[in-house]
């Protein structure tokens, strides 16, 4: 059975940092892409950052380029999302999503982030 | 980037059939695969249909879905409506850079 357990998230001030980790099993975590959607408080949901199955290629919405970075460890069965320079409007709930390329096949139950001073 | 425009709610009676829809902006919707999510209120999505007409698992055939390229659209079409089908539902396509969400279709079952 495919789990994806998001973990990382909490309260953070505007220009803060923080790091998100999903945790992979049940499945072959390097034979995968992987992305990170986001929902904001009674919003939809909203694309954030694919990555390839071997970390080649990364791509990210224009909302958060140059801000994020998403990274994978194939060893650990781990993916990442290192989100910098945080504005309320990156408050959201944050999934984890196993893909078949881009598209998004599993999802993790997310994790909570909240930009606020 | 297309957009991809849902309508905000539908309703229908329990045992009924609906249908939501799927807009592509720019781009032929036959170019890359659609799929569907539910989400129920407090729960992560789910997949319901994957490459615009494939039912992962454990998902009931009640649900199908199919594009029509005169409209440009995909739809997403529940059968023999039940009162748990009421949910949150989200298409989403892609292109070879990006993903894009449509704005999800409130389902109401009454």
């Amino acid at each position: 059975e495919v789990q994806l357990v998001e973990s990382g998230g909490g309260l953070v001030k505007p220009g803060g940092s923080l790091r998100l980790s999903c945790a992979a099993s049940g499945f072959t975590f390097s034979n995968y892409a992987m992305s990170w959607v986001r929902q904001a408080p009674g919003r939809g949901l909203e694309w954030v950052s694919f990555i390839t199955d071997s970390a080649g290629s990364t791509y990210y919405a224009d909302s958060v380029r140059g801000r994020f970075t998403i990274s994978r460890d194939n060893s650990k069965n781990t993916l990442y999302l290192q989100m910098h320079s945080l504005r309320a409007e990156d408050t959201a709930v944050y999934y984890c999503a196993k893909g078949k390329g881009m598209i998004v096949a599993s999802w993790g139950q997310g994790t909570l982030v909240t930009v606020s001073s | 980037n297309f957009m991809l425009t849902q309508p905000h709610s539908v309703s229908e009676s329990p045992g009924k059939t609906v249908t939501i829809s799927c807009t592509r902006s720019s781009g032929s919707i036959a170019s890359k695969y659609v799929q569907w999510y539910q989400q129920r209120p407090g729960s992560a999505p789910t997949t319901v249909i994957f490459e615009t007409n494939q039912r992962p698992s454990g998902i009931p055939d009640r649900f199908s879905g199919s594009i029509d390229s005169s409209s440009n659209s995909a739809s997403l079409t529940i059968s023999g409506l039940k009162t748990e089908d009421e949910a949150d539902y989200y298409c989403q396509s892609y292109d070879s850079t990006y993903q894009v969400f449509g704005g999800g279709t409130k389902l109401t079952v009454l």
